[in-house]
Formats: C-alpha cells, structure tokens, sequence
C-alpha cells in the first residue's frame, strides 16, 4: 500500500472554475501535510501547509484536512490557465524527518 | 516564502567525470536537507537525507559511494556524483528545511547530462 496516494489525473478543468484535488496517507500518525505545484521541466514549490483539521484558506487556495479519515483536499477557486501543473500532496510523520511525496496530479485548466 | 539557491542550473559533464552540485539555503538555517532525482515525466525519488554535521542517510538502493552528500554547515550541503554515466542523467533538485514538521523549500534543481 502506497503511503500517499494522489490521482494522477490528467484533472481538466474550465477557466474559472473550482479545481479539486484530493490526497489519502496511510500513517495515521501523520502530524504535519503540504501541497506543492510543480511545473514541467521545473522544482516544486510550496502552496499551502496544514496541520490541524479543518479548511485553510490563502487567496484562492484552500487546504483541507481531515485526520479522522487520513484526507487532504486542495482546492483552486478561479482556475487560471497558468494553473495547469502537476500537485504535489506531502505528508510528515511525527518524528520522521522526510516528507513522503504522492505521485502527483496533473491539472489542466482550459481556456 | 524561503529561498533554496541550487549551482549550477545545468552542467554537461563526461562519462567518468565527477559533478558537484551545491545546495544553500539563503535565508534560514537548515538542520536537515535532502536530495531528490526526478527522471522525466515520473515521481520525485528521493535520494538521501542530511543533517549538518552528520553522515547522510541514504534511501535503499542509493549508492552512498557513487553519490557523496556533504553537510558542512547549516546552510550548505553538496551533492557530488562520482565517475558519472550516461544513466545517471537526471534532473537533482534539493530541499531544505528548518525543522523536523516544518515546510520544506526547494532548490531550483540541477539538470545533469552526461555524455
């Protein structure tokens, strides 16, 4: 059983819609969780991180947790074309030092 | 959010030749960094993990000996990879982080080929 697991899409989406992104982990310990986009050819960047259940919202992004069912969920209000990247759902242990990645979706916002 | 300064962006280096890639974090201070490799179109691979002043701890079938990490300091930590082949071609991205649950910044990555 894969320890983060991400759809790997592609997730296409219209122009200005809601682009929904959701990420499962096995570790029920799990403690600390980030969201990255990653552009072709490019390193990933940091969009959002999480730690405590609920929604966190940072301009037209909004991450999701729920502990109870091992879930995290990005949301992208306002879907731009310069959106279109693959994202990255990482997950910290506690008391592990590494983030364990997921695979990754790809999303795909058409103009 | 904080910087990750990765050199060099790109290098080309010979079969058998040695590269070395530097990882700095610029604005805070990093106890632990890790060094990642991403073939084209798959997953980041994570490669090894380093704490300053320590021996680095690689993953399982990660050769220690043909790539040497190095964490001098709280900011620096290299990637060199010895007697380079054509396979090991790759894009080497680092990220560094001030704590253990802390976010974790990347580098720019360095794309590496070797003919």
């Amino acid at each position: 059983q894969k320890e983060v697991e991400q759809n790997s899409g592609p997730l296409s989406v219209p122009e200005g819609a809601i682009a929904s992104l959701n990420c499962t982990y096995s570790d029920r310990g799990s403690q600390s969780f980030f969201w990255y986009r990653q552009y072709s050819g490019k390193s990933p960047e940091l969009i959002m991180s999480i730690y405590s259940n609920g929604d966190k919202e940072d301009g037209r992004f909004t991450a999701q947790l729920n502990k109870a069912s091992q879930y995290v969920s990005l949301l992208i209000r306002d879907s731009q074309p310069s959106d279109s990247a693959t994202y990255l759902c990482a997950v910290n242990g506690w008391g592990f030092q590494k983030l364990v990645f997921g695979t990754g979706t790809r999303l795909l916002v058409s103009p | 959010g904080a910087v990750v300064s990765q050199h060099p962006s790109w290098v080309i280096c010979k079969s058998g030749t040695s590269v070395k890639i530097e990882c700095r974090s610029l604005d805070f201070q990093a106890t632990t960094m890790f060094w990642y490799r991403q073939f084209p179109k798959q997953s980041l691979m994570l490669m090894a993990t380093s704490n300053e002043g320590s021996k680095a701890t690689y993953e399982q079938g990660v050769e220690k000996d043909k790539f040497l990490i190095n964490h001098a300091s709280l900011t620096l930590s290299t990637l060199t990879v010895t007697s380079a082949h054509p396979e090991d071609s790759s894009f080497y991205i680092c990220s560094a982080r001030v704590s253990m649950n802390t976010e974790a910044f990347f580098g720019q990555g360095t794309r590496l080929t070797v003919v």
